[in-house]
């Protein structure tokens, strides 16, 4: 049972581009959301990540969009680059902690020259 | 900069063997996780642990168990490897308590291939 679902699989970008992933959950105790990116041979890293009392955070070309009430949060990447390309993650944890992360399918980006 | 080490990048076993995954991390961090990534399926938690000797089973536990008998090392155990267990294995850290607990660090992981 899945409870975080990222959508789309993979998506290819060409440079300059937005960048758009899409994440639905399903447990309303959920109150951290991450996203880790991963580049190929490496483990995630933290990217950027929300709480549910603010609706966007943005840092640098990456931002994330939270809706609530939709139980939907989105990674937007503005101004994509090939060096950006690599699997996004996203998260969703209870309790105010990391600890234990429910992560979503993965999203492989690729970002054309 | 935190350091996670996992013994093996890549692995090779029979079916049936008994599979030591080991991890190691350098910054004194509390918790430890054992994770298994396949195509499609994301990041799964198998176990983690809060404490030494401690543990506690994630959502995909089953075929699987941990040890830890120093604060630095966490090992993963498959009792007797099965060709459903090919995998990459990602062994991850954090602080405890708070709001400092909420990043986790990988190491680079391990792909297992089960024959």
């Amino acid at each position: 049972q899945q409870q975080v679902k990222q959508s789309p699989q993979s998506l290819i970008v060409q440079k300059g581009g937005i960048s758009i992933i899409n994440c639905a959950y399903e447990n309303t105790a959920f109150d951290y959301f991450p996203w880790y990116q991963q580049f190929p041979g490496k483990g995630p890293a933290l990217l950027i990540a929300i709480r549910p009392d603010v609706s966007e955070k943005k840092e640098g070309r990456f931002t994330i969009s939270f809706n609530k009430s939709a139980k939907q949060f989105s990674l937007h990447i503005m101004d994509s680059q090939p060096g950006d390309s690599a699997t996004y993650f996203c998260a969703a944890s209870i309790g105010g902690s990391g600890s234990r992360l429910t992560f979503g399918e993965g999203t492989q980006l690729t970002v054309n020259p | 900069d935190v350091k996670v080490t996992q013994s093996s990048r890549y692995l090779v076993k029979r079916t049936g063997e008994k599979v030591f995954l080991e991890c190691v991390q350098d910054m004194d961090h509390e918790n430890m996780f054992w994770y298994r990534q396949d195509p499609g399926l994301g990041l799964r938690l198998i176990y983690f642990s809060y404490d030494v000797k401690m543990k506690e089973k994630g959502d995909i536990p089953e075929g699987y168990s941990v040890s830890r008998e120093k604060k630095e090392r966490f090992s993963l155990i498959l009792e007797s490897a099965s060709t459903n267990q090919t995998s990459m294995y990602l062994c991850a850290s954090s602080l405890a308590g708070g709001r400092a607990n909420e990043k986790l660090f990988f190491g680079s992981g391990t792909q297992l291939s089960v024959l």
